[in-house]
């Protein structure tokens, strides 16, 4: 089955650091994947998403392209702020049900002045 | 546009007590979803809905029911609560099935089963 592996955290860095949260998949066919953001006591929000290899998804200076041949999709950020404080999770989707997504476990980034 | 709501936000049950989570989209998306977000964990599909009458179930179902009776509304219904179905739930809509589609999801109900 497919599967999502996302670096262990939690994650805490100084304002202004670079940032790299790992994220790597198993899937039998060809996916979707993207990155969702959950900050405290809210649901998940799309943050970006890449749909085919070679695809880089982009949004609020955050970056992640999809690498076929390693099957990676590793979420960047050049100078990350304190209110990127969040959960960040990677997912995968598959064949013809968005729904039937697979998520990683999560990484907690929290960002300190 | 409200996007997805969840009610209530916050349930405390006793177990073998049973209770339906409310979920409504606003957007006319075709499909929904259920997924339980436990501590230190992804989140796992519960049911999913392609459309209105149409439902199947996800990695977790057991315990859970869903019915789709209008493209707004997918309820699920805890049929008789254990401590085990304690989590955060999350609802989740999407304009269509397709693989890349983005997924919008609710605010979250969390459950505390006694």
């Amino acid at each position: 089955g497919n599967s999502v592996t996302q670096m262990e955290g939690p994650v805490t860095l100084s304002e202004e650091a670079f940032l790299t949260i790992n994220c790597t998949y198993t899937a039998t066919g060809y996916p979707s994947l993207f990155w969702y953001v959950q900050y405290p006591g809210e649901g998940l929000q799309l943050l970006l998403k890449a749909t085919k290899a070679d695809d880089k998804g982009s949004n609020k200076g955050f970056e992640a392209t999809y690498r076929k041949e390693t099957t990676s999709f590793h979420l960047e950020k050049g100078s990350v702020q304190v209110s990127d404080s969040a959960v960040y999770f990677c997912a995968l989707s598959e064949g013809t049900n968005a729904g039937k997504s697979t998520f990683g476990d999560g990484t907690t980034l929290t960002v300190k002045p | 546009n409200a996007g997805v709501t969840q009610t209530p936000k916050f349930q405390v049950l006793k177990t073998g007590q049973s209770m339906t989570l409310q979920c409504a989209q606003d957007m006319n998306h075709e499909y929904m979803s259920w997924y339980r977000q436990d501590p230190g964990m992804g989140l796992r599909l519960i049911h999913y809905s392609v459309g209105a009458g149409i439902t199947d179930q996800g990695e977790v179902p057991n315990g859970y029911n869903v019915s789709r009776s209008t493209t707004e509304d997918f309820p699920l219904r805890l049929l008789s609560a254990a401590p085990s179905q304690t989590s955060v739930y999350f609802c989740a809509s999407s304009p269509s099935s397709g693989n890349s589609e983005t997924q919008y999801f609710g605010p979250g109900t969390r459950l505390l089963v006694l």
